[in-house]
């Protein structure tokens, strides 16, 4: 399977624990997201990568979260300090962009990893 | 504001009946415009991508429209089967952006038999 593939697909953790998903974006895919999706609601963006350069990250990102992508294809998302409100599925996208936009690429989503922390 | 609204929020249909799901934006200028398919707790799948200039594009069963004057966008799906049971999502990427999507809250669609 040559698809965007995620690791863990689920985890349960203690509150206060760390936790790091992996990441392992299509072959050759220079641009890799990270969202992270609550039951009913749309996908919300974390961050993204153009090869291994962290390109933009949302304020949703607090100090706690932390994303890396250290040779431009596979990338880690980690969490430290868990909390509740972090128990989410946390999906991971890539497309391979050309130019400055997105413009007409396909987005590949992965199938998620979920959070949930007790 | 940039705003993604679909409706209905959900549609309940028999199996092999058509159906139309809508998405209203109001994101000024677009560069292009996604339907995604998301089965529940799976990651979204890519169903068609449009660019502005576009106004239809199909994937087998599935056709989307565009209407960048009105900026309207429909999802029609024929022949619906028991596997198209599941949320179908409008995706907005502003013109010039090269990360932002703005996602509408999806259309829940349950087929039955």
């Amino acid at each position: 399977d040559t698809g965007v593939s995620q690791d863990p697909r689920h985890k349960i953790t203690k509150r206060g624990q760390n936790v790091t998903f992996r990441c392992d974006p299509i072959s050759e895919h220079n641009r890799l997201y990270w969202y992270r999706q609550t039951l009913g609601q749309g996908p919300e963006f974390l961050t993204y990568f153009q090869n291994e350069a962290q390109l933009e990250k949302s304020r949703l990102l607090s100090d706690r979260f932390s994303a890396e992508r250290p040779k431009g294809s596979f990338s880690t998302l980690e969490i430290q300090r868990t909390e509740q409100g972090d128990s989410a599925m946390y999906l991971c996208a890539s497309s391979l962009a050309q130019g400055d936009t997105n413009s007409g690429n396909t987005i590949y989503f992965g199938e998620g990893s979920w959070l949930t922390v007790v | 504001k940039n705003q993604v609204e679909q409706s209905p929020q959900s549609l309940i249909i028999l199996e092999g009946k058509n159906c139309t799901l809508q998405c209203n934006y109001t994101v000024s200028p677009f560069s292009n415009l996604r339907w995604y398919k998301q089965d529940t707790g799976r990651g979204p799948v890519s169903l068609t991508i449009m660019t502005f200039s576009e106004n239809t594009k199909s994937n087998g069963r599935y056709t989307a429209t565009l209407d960048a004057d009105t900026k309207q966008s429909s999802l029609h799906i024929t022949a619906s089967q028991l596997s198209d049971s599941a949320s179908y999502i409008c995706v907005v990427s502003p013109f010039g952006s090269n990360y932002q999507l703005i996602w509408g809250a999806g259309t829940k669609l349950i087929i039955k038999p």
